[in-house]
């Protein structure tokens, strides 16, 4: 089992719904959860973190976590043609400062 | 603004070289991390290192050594290039402490080696 786990894509959604990108992991003792963006080409850049249970918004962006299930997601609302991206879930390892990444979910707004 | 800095946006290497490459914070973090990354794969750790002098290995460090002798400048050395090198490197750093926030991201460097 991979430490983090996200669906690859590609996500299609139309410009103005919400995309839903989701990633599960496996280590329960993981404390911090980030969100990073990669436009083809660039590096990644972060755009949400959150660190306790529920929902964490920021603009058009949602991030939610839940550590029960071991499940963190981010919603991004009226999407635009400019997020068209790959999306990289990020969970801390226990050692605290180093972190797992998933494969990461691309993701295409159609306008 | 924070910045991390890859000295080299593309290399192409030969096979059996010795390639270095450089990475250098303005942040004053603690922290600092070599990725390579992947289609398929995703970001790989080879190297971190939590201070000066001090380093670690990470996931896949065979064939990779690193240089931390400042607190603002890793840098990551193949010893002898090989063509499954190949690849997207990524420096990083961040702040110490859980919840300090996550990774800074270089540009990147993509390496090819011939």
């Amino acid at each position: 089992q991979k430490e983090v786990e996200q669906n690859s894509g590609p996500l299609s959604v139309p410009e103005g719904a919400i995309a839903s990108l989701n990633c599960t992991y496996s280590d329960r003792g993981s404390q911090s959860f980030f969100w990073y963006r990669q436009y083809s080409g660039k590096s990644p850049e972060l755009i949400m973190s959150i660190y306790s249970n529920g929902d964490k918004e920021d603009g058009r962006f949602t991030a939610q976590l839940n550590k029960a299930s071991q499940y963190v997601s981010l919603l991004i609302r009226d999407s635009q043609p400019s997020d068209s991206a790959t999306y990289l879930c990020a969970v801390n390892r226990n050692t605290g400062n180093q972190f797992y990444f998933g494969t990461g979910t691309s993701l295409t707004v159609i306008p | 603004d924070v910045k991390v800095t890859q000295s080299s946006r593309y290399l192409v290497k030969r096979t059996g070289e010795k390639v270095f490459l450089e990475c250098v914070q303005d942040m004053d973090h603690e922290n600092m991390f070599w990725y390579r990354q992947d289609p398929g794969l995703g970001l790989r750790l080879i190297y971190f290192s939590y201070d000066v002098k001090m380093k670690e290995k990470g996931d896949i460090p065979e064939g990779y050594s690193v240089s931390r002798e400042k607190k603002e400048r890793f840098s990551l050395i193949l010893e002898s290039a090989s063509t499954n090198q190949t690849s997207m490197y990524l420096c990083a750093s961040s702040p110490t402490g859980q919840g300090a926030g996550g990774y800074t991201f270089g540009s990147g460097t993509r390496l090819t080696v011939v």
